[in-house]
């Protein structure tokens, strides 16, 4: 199993442009996660989607982000336009059921927006 | 607004000590309860759950929970240097997603 992958691992981007982060989950996995990590607010949940519908979108900041699943394989997570504020890791994770609390995660990106 | 608590560390102990780890959390409701590991630079990865009151043990690992105080606690006996890592404390209720405390970090010194 190759875990979930995540592209790109890393992203340097100027305020204004758009972003686009990539996730695919492990395959049999019905739940998908979008956190974000800073050192000043920790791990927080973004979106979450359950059998590729979106379920719960209270974390996106704004209207700037944007996140769709189109099919059991694949999800984006959009940012724009991006903002210096946007930069820090973001995570993607996928479990069996969204209230399983197995979660794996990728690698991470990490976005810089000077 | 549901929310985790965590003391930030770092907590220093000597290795082979006990590494005592904590966390509240504000939601009631709240049913299952989970630690995660992050090494810097790294993704966490799920160690130990517990959804009881009391303890649920797992090689060095111990789980304690405490539905009625909110609170729970992870024990690390035998510390490692290998142990030396951020510890993630997370809960969710049935059907809903995970909410992350901030993390403890935890140096495991040789």
């Amino acid at each position: 199993d190759a875990g979930v992958i995540q592209s790109p691992r890393h992203e340097v981007t100027e305020m204004g442009q758009e972003v686009t982060l990539r996730c695919k989950p492990i395959s049999g996995h019905n739940s998908l996660f979008w956190y974000r990590q800073t050192m000043m607010r920790g791990l927080e949940l973004l979106i979450y989607f359950n059998n590729n519908v979106p379920i719960d979108d209270s974390g996106m900041p704004e209207d700037r982000f944007s996140a769709k699943m189109p099919n059991a394989s694949f999800s984006t997570l959009k940012i724009q336009p991006s903002e210096p504020r946007d930069s820090a890791v973001y995570f993607c994770a996928s479990s069996h059921g969204t209230g399983s609390g197995a979660l794996h995660f990728g690698n991470g990106t990490r976005l810089t927006v000077t | 607004q549901k929310e985790v608590e965590q003391n930030s560390g770092p907590l220093s102990v000597p290795e082979g000590a006990i590494a005592s780890l904590n966390c509240t959390y504000s939601d009631r409701g709240s049913q299952s309860f989970f630690w995660y590991r992050q090494y810097s630079g790294k993704s966490p990865e799920l160690i130990m759950f517990i959804y009881s009151n009391g303890d649920k043990e797992d090689g060095r690992f111990t789980a304690q929970l405490n539905k009625a105080s909110q609170y729970v606690s992870l024990l690390i006996r035998d510390s490692q240097p290998s142990d030396s890592a951020t510890y993630l404390c997370a809960v969710n209720q049935a059907g809903t997603a995970l909410i992350f405390g901030k993390g403890t970090t935890l140096s495991v010194s040789s």
